[in-house]
């Protein structure tokens, strides 16, 4: 089955840079989006079609995209932003959705 | 304001059954495509059904294939998921979350979740 791979954990201070990046064959074809979920909270999208924003999310989130790998790249990191990140997309044939396996971003 | 809220969550022996409920507001009900998305306590996200705008398609994972049902109803703005023969690795959180107007399918909105318990 399909699956889209992603770092299990990323660590940054405060200010600096988060890049969280995710891997799957189909990513050429089916877009990419992110979630950010924090403890005890349902999911919320961050990124949509690779690089779009949903309004109200913060300008620090953007996304990237490169052949296979997609990137969630925070900027200037906060505290807030300490969470578990989903990548999430669709098979060749985009009958199937599939979730990355989540990355815990730590805010040190 | 677009709300999913889901209730029918509960502790619930192997071999059981359980009804979900999803019910939303603030959209246009009928127009969308809805998901039901699950996470195991500690795991990550998995997509467990899918229904069309209008009832008429429905999809679901393998794990759940024959055992769990979905369905809708566009005149009271509600989604269900009917669980039957529960096994102790069903037990998760239960997400609705509805499909965004994207060329591929992705969630745009989601409710807070319904905790399902599968334990004797």
């Amino acid at each position: 089955s399909y699956e889209l791979t992603q770092p299990p954990s990323v660590s940054v201070s405060p200010g600096q840079t988060a890049r969280i990046t995710c891997s799957g064959d189909a990513l050429p074809k089916q877009y990419a989006f992110w979630y950010q979920q924090k403890p005890g909270q349902a999911p919320v999208l961050v990124i949509y079609k690779d690089s779009e924003r949903p309004s109200g999310i913060p300008e620090r989130f953007s996304g990237s995209s490169s052949g296979t790998t997609v990137t969630l790249t925070i900027s200037g990191v906060q505290a807030e932003d300490e969470a578990d990140y989903y990548c999430q997309s669709t098979d060749f044939s985009g009958s199937y959705v599939v979730f990355g396996g989540g990355t815990k971003l730590t805010v040190l | 304001q677009v709300q999913l809220v889901e209730s029918g969550g509960g502790v619930v022996q192997p071999g059981r059954s359980l009804r979900l409920s999803c019910a939303t507001s603030g959209f246009t009900f009928s127009y969308y495509a809805i998901y039901w998305v699950r996470q195991a306590p500690g795991k990550g996200l998995e997509w467990v059904a899918l229904i069309s705008y209008d009832g008429s398609n429905k999809y679901y994972a393998d794990s759940v294939k024959g055992r769990f049902t979905i369905s809708r109803d566009n005149s009271k703005n509600t989604l269900s998921l009917q669980m039957n023969s529960l096994r102790p690795d069903d037990t998760a959180v239960y997400y609705c979350a509805r499909e965004g107007p994207w060329v591929t399918s992705a969630f745009d909105i989601w409710g807070q979740g319904t905790m399902v318990t599968v334990s004797s």
